[in-house]
């Protein structure tokens, strides 16, 4: 069945530092894939989503390229803020329009 | 436009008892999605309902059951609960079903302790 698999946590970074979650997926066809993110006390977020091979999704600095031939969606940010601190999820959605999500990765950003 | 609502937000039962999570998606939008989050499973899916008609199930035990009314509504049930039903229940809703690019938004989420 369909699957994502993505780096596991903490990460830890300093403010302004370079930011990257790797993810990687299992399914058949061409999913869509997407990255949500949760506060603390809250539910998840949409941050950014992409449809077909080599999309790039982009939201609040946040940057992730759908790579068929790797079938990866990693992650990345240029310069994290404090902010940016939270639980961040790796999904996607396959023919049977399930979601499915990584076991998340938590961002611990310090001043 | 309001946002995906679940309550209560938190709720304490004793083993044995059974509870009702309540959701309301965005208006407009016709499927609701169950999730049961913790730290040691992440997030699991319990299942999904359109139109009132469950379209998947994930692979949890019979106890946990749903339906979803004609306003698009859902509600959960866990009977017989158990210590590791404690969780966080989040509710998604999609406009869509059918199209794999459609985005859910989720609602804040029911925290379950159940002593």
């Amino acid at each position: 069945g369909n699957s994502v698999t993505q780096m596991e946590g903490p990460v830890t970074l300093s403010e302004e530092a370079f930011l990257t979650i790797n993810c990687t997926y299992t399914a058949t066809g061409y999913p869509s894939l997407f990255w949500y993110v949760q506060y603390p006390g809250e539910g998840l977020q949409l941050l950014l989503k992409a449809t077909k091979a080599d999309d790039k999704g982009s939201n609040k600095g946040f940057e992730a390229t759908y790579r068929k031939e790797t079938t990866s969606f990693h992650l990345e940010k240029g310069s994290v803020q404090v902010s940016d601190s939270a639980v961040y999820f790796c999904a996607l959605s396959g023919r049977d329009d399930k979601i499915i999500f990584g076991k998340g990765t938590r961002l611990h950003i310090l001043p | 436009k309001a946002g995906v609502t679940q309550t209560p937000r938190y709720l304490i039962k004793t083993r044995g008892q059974q509870v009702t999570l309540s959701c309301s998606p965005i208006s407009g939008h016709r499927s609701v999605s169950w999730y049961q989050q913790t730290p040691g499973q992440g997030l699991q899916f319990l299942f999904e309902y359109f139109s009132e008609t469950q379209r998947n199930k994930g692979n949890f035990p019979g106890r946990f059951s749903g339906r979803q009314f004609s306003n698009s509504r859902s509600e959960m049930n866990v009977s017989t609960l158990e210590l590791g039903d404690s969780a966080l229940y989040l509710c998604a809703s999609r406009f869509n079903v059918g199209r794999t690019n459609t985005e859910a938004f989720f609602g804040q989420g029911t925290r379950l302790t159940v002593v």
